[in-house]
């Protein structure tokens, strides 16, 4: 059982470059969300989804794109990375219903310069 | 969503019970009350969850008193692996869960 899965695990991006972070689950969660987290920093909400073709905007979504054409991805493009991007990037899924615990992936720690 | 507040930081040694306390004053009535742990360098992992009273796993206690305005995560005779930042969330558990700062613990030996 792979739980949430998130590729790449780092990357280096220039400045003005876009790229997509990966994030797969096969717990057949409904909802998906993205977060970033800064050095010595808490979690930060980007996007969320709340199932198949849904997505709405957290905290922080200002520079990032999400979809969510299936169930079990979802994708987090940056449209043109910019150094305030770098950053440690989770993905996390969880089932519905007020008691369900969210799983995360293992992260994808991006660095632009 | 509740807004919750917790210590930034705490210390104790290996051994010792530690109690971290979340304060959530305006938590709804179909707020669950969730802890998760973080390590460096992973994402947050589900340590227990509650609505009220007491909730024991084999990981930690969770004490809820009657008015559900806070909430005390215990873990029992620390060890130097638990070392790490702990996040209080009070929610209905739906899609857009909001993550705190955090109480960092620093476990001595």
């Amino acid at each position: 059982n792979a739980g949430v899965t998130q590729t790449p695990k780092f990357q280096v991006l220039k400045t003005g470059q876009s790229m997509t972070l990966q994030c797969a689950q096969d717990m057949n969660h409904e909802y998906m969300s993205w977060y970033r987290q800064d050095p010595g920093m808490g979690l930060r909400l980007i996007h969320y989804s709340v199932g198949a073709g849904i997505t709405d905007q957290g905290e922080v979504p200002n520079g990032y794109n999400v979809s969510r054409s299936t169930t079990e991805d979802f994708p987090l493009r940056l449209l043109s990375a910019a150094p305030s991007q770098t950053s440690v990037y989770f993905c996390a899924s969880r089932g519905r219903g007020g008691n369900t615990e969210a799983f995360f992936g293992q992260g994808t720690r991006l660095t632009v310069v | 969503l509740a807004k919750t507040t917790q210590p930034i930081s705490m210390d104790s040694y290996e051994g010792q019970e530690v109690n971290i306390t979340c304060s959530h004053n305006n938590i709804a009535t179909n707020d669950y009350i969730t802890w998760y742990q973080q390590f460096p360098s992973q994402g947050p992992r589900f340590i227990i969850q509650g609505y009220k009273t007491k909730v024991t796993n084999e990981v930690a206690s969770l004490f809820i008193p009657a008015d559900r305005k806070s909430s005390t995560l215990s873990l029992p005779r620390v060890s130097l692996s638990d070392t790490a930042v702990y996040y209080c969330l009070v929610g209905t558990g739906g899609f857009k869960t909001i993550f705190g700062a955090g109480t960092r613990l620093f476990v001595k030996a």
